[in-house]
């Protein structure tokens, strides 16, 4: 497989435009997350998928964010509209489910993105 | 609620050296703890994990953490340090029994200098 795949790996656009991120997690992963790393914040989960379905959105910023997971094999999260201050490194990561069959997390290269 | 903390947010050792990076965390059900690094540019790659069983595992890269259940800590350790360690270590908790949520919390991160 070849892991966690997240496009583009680097973004820059003007505030007010819309941004989408997007993820491929690796095939079999029942769990898909995604997080938001900067300096002043580290490392922030935003929200997690769970066999495609939204389990915990409670560390989306605002209403400016949301996420989606329409198959098994594809994720987006999006900005509209984008502000300076959503300038980040967004990380996705995907794992299998719990129990026996857990491991850990296995996480994309990131998209680094700017808004000027 | 999970929770990690880490304390010292940098940490510098000459090569050959001890290192020891320090975790605690705070979990309403037995946890399970890893230990990631980052390299510049680059993503999360996993050093070790602690599921169940042995309190002591090792990891890649000569890299071993413990459990310890009493003092709610999983330190990580190398006995000598290399140049190829400068990195930034993140240690991340993941409650997965008795219906918790499943979230993967990640601690703010310790980063690591390797001075010849």
């Amino acid at each position: 497989d070849a892991g966690v795949i997240q496009s583009p790996r680097h973004e820059v656009t003007e505030m007010g435009q819309e941004v989408t991120l997007r993820c491929k997690p690796i095939s079999g992963h029942d769990y898909l997350f995604w997080y938001r790393q900067t300096m002043m914040r580290g490392l922030e989960l935003l929200i997690y998928f769970n066999n495609n379905v939204p389990i915990d959105d409670s560390g989306m910023p605002e209403d400016r964010f949301s996420a989606k997971m329409p198959n098994a094999s594809f994720s987006t999260l999006k900005i509209q509209p984008s502000e300076p201050r959503d300038s980040a490194v967004y990380f996705c990561a995907s794992s299998p489910g719990t129990g026996e069959r857990f491991t850990e997390a296995f996480f994309g290269q990131g998209t680094r993105l700017t808004v000027v | 609620a999970q929770s990690v903390t880490q304390l010292g947010s940098h940490v510098s050792v000459s090569e050959g050296a001890l290192v020891l990076l320090r975790c605690n965390y705070s979990s309403s059900v037995p946890p399970y703890l890893f230990w990631y690094v980052q390299y510049p540019n680059q993503g999360l790659q996993l050093l070790l994990k602690y599921t169940t069983g042995a309190t002591l595992v090792k990891g890649i890269n000569g890299f071993e953490a413990e459990f310890k259940k009493s003092e709610t800590s999983f330190h990580l350790t190398k006995p000598s340090a290399h140049m190829s360690d400068a990195a930034e270590y993140f240690c991340a908790v993941r409650a997965v029994w008795g219906g918790a949520t499943n979230k993967l919390i990640f601690g703010t991160g310790t980063l690591l200098a390797v001075q010849p």
